[in-house]
């Protein structure tokens, strides 16, 4: 069930950038992105549902293809800031509906 | 408003003892979830909840109980600790609609060591 993210690790230059992927084999409600600094709690980036719909950050972009169960986060401009481990969630339905997340991608962005 | 807490930060357990994490939010959300972190395994989803009094199973259920008495708390319960279930536990709640969730707020985590 849990969704596959790839890259596992990207460096990169500030000012350079960067697409993260996720991938699925389950059907998709809605996609989300979040990212994780060392020793902190997850934050939330972005949410892209069925339909076309996304709210979030107003720096980042990301898409969803529904039919592939598919998303991407594009990550233009990077700044220091932006290093940190980044998670998709994929919404599945199972019993109910949950959050499934990916193992991660760890993103370094150096000066 | 205080968010999503977790208590208690850091916790030390002997094989086979059990213990409950605490968790609250006071953001009136519906959906409340448990996630442990391992190193290299990304986010696991454990138990989540869509109201109060309803629970489900996560991906990595056994081991641990969890109930949802109020809106606020949403405890997870380790029945009889093994060094397996050494990790990093998070709560997270969001905003939900006819069971689906959004914006998910997490707890700062708990970081339990079991010997």
């Amino acid at each position: 069930q849990q969704p596959v993210q790839s890259p596992q690790a990207v460096i990169l230059r500030e000012g350079e950038d960067a697409v993260i992927n996720c991938s699925s084999s389950k059907a998709l409600y809605s996609v989300h992105w979040y990212r994780q600094k060392h020793g902190e709690a997850p934050v939330f980036l972005m949410i892209l549902l069925k339909g076309g719909e996304q709210k979030g950050h107003e720096k980042i972009s990301a898409s969803f293809n529904e039919k592939k169960q598919q998303s991407s986060l594009y990550l233009t401009a990077s700044q220091l800031s932006y290093s940190g481990t980044y998670f998709c969630g994929t919404e599945i339905r199972d019993s109910s509906y949950k959050l499934i997340f990916g193992s991660g991608t760890r993103l370094l962005v150096r000066p | 408003n205080a968010g999503v807490t977790q208590t208690p930060k850091f916790q030390v357990l002997k094989t086979g003892q059990s213990m409950t994490l605490q968790c609250a939010q006071d953001m009136n959300h519906e959906y409340m979830s448990w996630y442990r972190q391992d190193p290299g395994m990304g986010l696991r989803l454990i138990h989540y909840s869509v109201g109060a009094g309803i629970t489900d199973q996560g991906e990595v259920p056994n081991g641990y109980n969890v109930s949802r008495s109020t809106t606020e708390d949403f405890p997870l319960r380790l029945l009889s600790a093994a060094p397996s279930q050494t990790s990093v536990y998070f709560c997270a709640s969001s905003y939900g609609l006819a069971g689906r969730q959004y914006e998910q707020y997490f707890g700062p985590g708990t970081r339990l060591t079991v010997t």
